[in-house]
């Protein structure tokens, strides 16, 4: 089955700065990579997501790549803000079936 | 649009009790429910898959009998934790999809958290 590995297991920035988050993936046939937010004593939110045919996608301060022949994506935030800080956790699935999480990333964006 | 909501928030019962947590998606039809859990500063595991009107897929090493769903309707799917004990403890949050387009999004709720005492 599909395991994801995510890194790091904290991050912190100084407000303003940029924030990156890695996540690798061993299923060759996920083709669905969603990115939540989940703040505390809450269910995660989706904030951004791609699909394999798409290499980029950018939503404002928010874009996460992929390479699917390395078989990793990442999530980048620019620009940081302290509302930024909670725990970001990647994922993969095929057609979003079967949904696999990584273990999770706490960021923390100090002001 | 696309809400998903969970009751209750949470719970505190004795061990041996039976706890029913429910998961409703408010605006629209749910084909698909998933149910997680997730323990404290650690990510979520897929206990089961939900589709209406059929038998839960549990996932591996999750007991069936334990952990009862029930998805009657396309807006409503209940998960019943039997005989709790200490160790079930967690935070459960459920997911559901509209089953439309082949990448449909998961809409999570916001969580129980389930304390046995």
């Amino acid at each position: 089955g599909e395991n994801v590995e995510q890194h790091p297991s904290t991050l912190s920035v100084q407000e303003g700065d940029s924030a990156v988050i890695k996540c690798t993936y061993s299923d060759s046939a996920s083709n669905y990579f969603p990115w939540y937010k989940q703040e505390l004593g809450k269910g995660p939110q989706l904030i951004i997501d791609i699909r394999s045919n798409v290499g980029e996608k950018k939503d404002q301060r928010i874009a996460v790549t992929l390479n699917k022949t390395a078989k990793h994506f990442s999530l980048h935030i620019t620009e940081t803000q302290p509302e930024d800080s909670a725990v970001y956790f990647c994922a993969a699935s095929i057609d979003n079936n079967d949904m696999r999480f990584g273990a999770g990333t706490r960021l923390t964006v100090k002001p | 649009g696309a809400v998903v909501s969970q009751h209750p928030s949470w719970v505190i019962c004795k061990s041996g009790t039976s706890v029913k947590i429910e998961c409703r998606s408010l605006d629209f039809q749910a084909t698909t429910m998933f149910w997680y859990r997730q323990f404290p500063k650690q990510s979520l595991m897929l206990m089961a898959t939900s589709n209406e009107g059929s038998k839960a897929t549990y996932e591996q090493g999750v007991e069936k009998d334990k952990f009862l769903i029930n998805h009657a309707s396309l807006t409503l799917s209940t998960l019943t934790v039997t005989s709790a004990h200490p160790e079930d403890s967690s935070f459960y949050i459920c997911s559901a999809t509209t089953g439309q387009g082949r990448y449909n999004e998961q809409f999570f709720g916001p969580g129980t958290r389930l304390t046995v005492l």
